[in-house]
């Protein structure tokens, strides 16, 4: 099967540093990756899309400067949070979707918190 | 725009007993309805979608456009089914859709 994975799988930092969380598809080629929010015993929220070689595509409310999402290669989407602060502390997840395999496969996430 | 609803945030039940969590959607367009489940600890993986019309893990789903409804049942529940279970529906088409999630359902079966 196609495997996603994450790094870090933890980060703690401190308010207003930036931070990368990589995700990566293993086994595959990702045309499309998908970065989630998710908040404790609750439900994963979209924040983005992004297709390979073309800027992500953001819902609504969520900041494109502030979510900075890049997806150069088929393999890896990358999702920086900058000036990070407290109410940005959350379980990130990302999801990858290839041409082979139609249904998305998901990341194990990452746990931010910011200080 | 499309909504997905889990009315249950907490469902018990004992061991043996029949389960069903419940999934209301609304779409304008044609629905395509998917159950993930999330374990402790582990990440979100597709448990089944509503186009397989397959049987996993001993769960079924079927889809009620009448009553815009994707409840997931099982007629005898195990200690290992306890997990997050969340409803989701695809909308853009399933080249270039993005997941609608509902808010999820914690299945807790006991011994």
């Amino acid at each position: 099967g196609a495997v996603v994975s994450q790094h870090p799988s933890r980060v703690i930092c401190k308010s207003g540093t930036s931070v990368k969380i990589e995700c990566r598809s293993l086994d595959f080629q990702a045309t499309t990756m998908f970065w989630y929010r998710q908040f404790p015993k609750q439900s994963l929220m979209l924040m983005a899309t992004s297709n390979e070689g073309s800027k992500a595509t953001y819902e609504q409310g969520v900041e494109k400067d502030k979510f900075l999402i890049n997806h150069a290669s088929l393999t890896l989407s990358t999702l920086t949070v900058t000036s990070a602060h407290p109410e940005d502390s959350s379980f990130y997840i990302c999801s990858a979707r290839g041409q082979t395999y139609n249904e998305q496969f998901f990341g194990p996430g990452t746990r931010l918190t910011v200080l | 725009a499309q909504r997905v609803t889990q009315p249950e945030k907490l469902l018990s039940v004992f061991k043996g007993a029949p389960v069903e969590l419940k999934c209301n959607y609304s779409y304008s367009g044609s629905p395509e309805l998917f159950w993930y489940v999330q374990y402790s600890r582990q990440r979100l993986q597709l448990l089944l979608r509503h186009i397989s019309r397959e049987s996993i893990k001993g769960f079924t789903a079927d889809l009620n456009k009448g009553e815009t409804s994707f409840h997931l049942k099982k007629p005898f529940a195990q200690e290992e089914d306890s997990a997050m279970y969340y409803c989701a529906l695809l909308s853009g088409g399933t080249s270039y859709g993005k997941l609608t999630f509902g808010q999820g359902t914690i299945l807790t079966v006991h011994p």
